[in-house]
């Protein structure tokens, strides 16, 4: 079975830093995702760890380690419109392509 | 240029009507996918096709069936709508994936379906 943990939402102020957490538990591992979704919008790529580590990407990084389970998606100098939900994907191959499992989204807003 | 489209944007039917959804890309992608988004923003694998071949097929209904003409084509055939399948159905597509390898989604921008 598929489980994968993140929190429902979080809250933060413009200009600050912000972790989201995202935990899972899958049979086959083949890559995490991150992805961004704006309300009424389609998900869009922000990142990808399938080795332990960190990405950086400008303002955005993701941490990975794969013995514990465990992600995380850093966004620094946050902006207004930043506030969007953010989804954790574990990505199985299956042949042909990768399967994505979502989990449920953390609803994050930027406040003044 | 739009990568990946569908139509229409937004469907409202009513219950036990059938019902399309198509959607197409233009990046040369192998592998492409239909994913339910229900009003918990829950977002669910249905289907995947991998150069026309049906390689995904998550447990859903016999009332969805996907066709793909040909590798740049997904369209989804629901019938006899009820009102759970109310939700936002995005269509995505990929290169055709490696053990280990790298190979992102990109969405389409996604149909919101009402079933009344």
């Amino acid at each position: 079975g598929q489980n994968i943990d993140q929190p429902t939402e979080m809250t933060a102020t413009e200009g600050a830093i912000v972790q989201i957490n995202c935990t899972y538990q899958t049979s086959g591992f083949n890559g995490l995702f991150w992805y961004q979704q704006h309300a009424g919008e389609a998900p869009t790529f922000l990142s990808y760890n399938v080795l332990d580590g960190l990405e950086e990407k400008g303002r955005f990084s993701s941490f990975l380690s794969r013995s514990k389970g465990y992600s995380y998606l850093l966004l620094k100098e946050l902006q207004m419109k930043d506030s969007a939900s953010y989804l954790c994907a574990v990505s199985l191959f299956t042949g042909g392509g990768n399967k994505l499992t979502f989990g449920t989204g953390t609803q994050l807003k930027v406040e003044l | 240029d739009t990568a990946v489209s569908q139509t229409p944007k937004y469907l409202v039917t009513q219950m036990g009507n059938d019902k399309s959804i198509k959607c197409e890309q233009n990046l040369g992608h192998d592998t492409m996918y239909w994913y339910k988004q229900d009003s918990k923003k829950f977002l669910k694998i249905m289907f995947s096709y991998n150069n026309k071949e049906l390689i995904i097929n998550e447990t859903v209904p016999n009332r969805f069936s996907p066709k793909s003409p040909d590798k740049a084509h997904l369209n989804l055939h629901i019938n006899s709508l009820e009102l759970g399948d109310s939700a936002v159905y995005f269509c995505a597509s990929s290169q055709a994936g490696t053990s280990g390898g790298y190979n992102e989604q990109f969405f389409g921008p996604g149909t919101r379906l009402t079933v009344l």
